[in-house]
């Protein structure tokens, strides 16, 4: 039971390139998250979805757009990277009877 | 703007020591306060959570205090061990959002 996995573990990107990040799970929930994690800055919640073909924006949703084409899949994509767009990002996923997220191991993501 | 408020930003405390980290909300709205520990290089894992219609949980060396009145809840750890050592992020969510505190670093010295 693989859980969240997320690919790549790190990335380093030029200003203006643009990259996705993917996010599968194999629980079948109906659930996903990308946040983004600052040093002290905690978890934002960048976009989210309650289920295939449905998203809707988080806290810090501008430079990103996502998409849920099925319910294992929640991409992330970053078209106009920017150097505050470094940090590391998780994705995470929860069944809707069920409370607690699980989360991925993140990718780490420089922007230069 | 901090939904959630999360003290100290660390801790370094004694093998078997208790440490306590606090966190606070405004929205009285929040129905679900869970805690999350964090290790190095990893994706948070839930620890541990409870609603706002008890004022205390116990999960083995793990309990959250809750004061519905103050808006404030906070997690103890008992016999606090090395392997205690992560970063703790409490959250508080309404309906499909979770918002988190900004993290406690926790180092428990052997």
């Amino acid at each position: 039971n693989a859980g969240v996995t997320q690919t790549p573990k790190f990335r380093i990107l030029k200003i203006g390139q643009s990259m996705t990040l993917q996010c599968t799970q194999d629980m079948n929930h109906n659930y996903m998250y990308w946040y983004r994690q600052d040093p002290g800055m905690g978890l934002k919640l960048i976009y989210y979805s309650v289920g295939a073909g449905i998203t809707d924006k988080g806290e810090v949703p501008n430079g990103y757009n996502v998409s849920r084409s099925t319910t294992e899949d929640f991409p992330l994509r970053l078209e106009l990277a920017a150097p505050s767009q470094t940090s590391v990002y998780f994705c995470a996923s929860r069944d809707r009877t069920l409370d607690g997220y699980t989360f991925g191991s993140g990718t780490r993501l420089t922007v230069v | 703007q901090q939904q959630v408020k999360q003290s100290p930003q660390s801790l370094i405390v004694q093998k078997g020591g208790i440490p306590i980290i606090n966190c606070a909300y405004e929205n009285t709205a929040f129905d679900y306060f869970p805690w999350y520990q964090q290790f190095p290089g990893k994706g948070p894992a839930l620890l541990i959570a409870i609603r706002p219609d008890v004022s205390e949980k116990k999960e083995g060396r793990f309990t959250i205090s809750f004061n519905k009145s103050a808006k404030q809840f906070s997690l103890h750890i008992m016999d606090s061990q090395p392997g205690d050592s992560a970063t703790y992020f409490c959250a508080a969510s309404i309906g499909n959002q979770f918002y988190f505190g900004t993290g406690t670093s926790l180092t428990v010295i052997p």
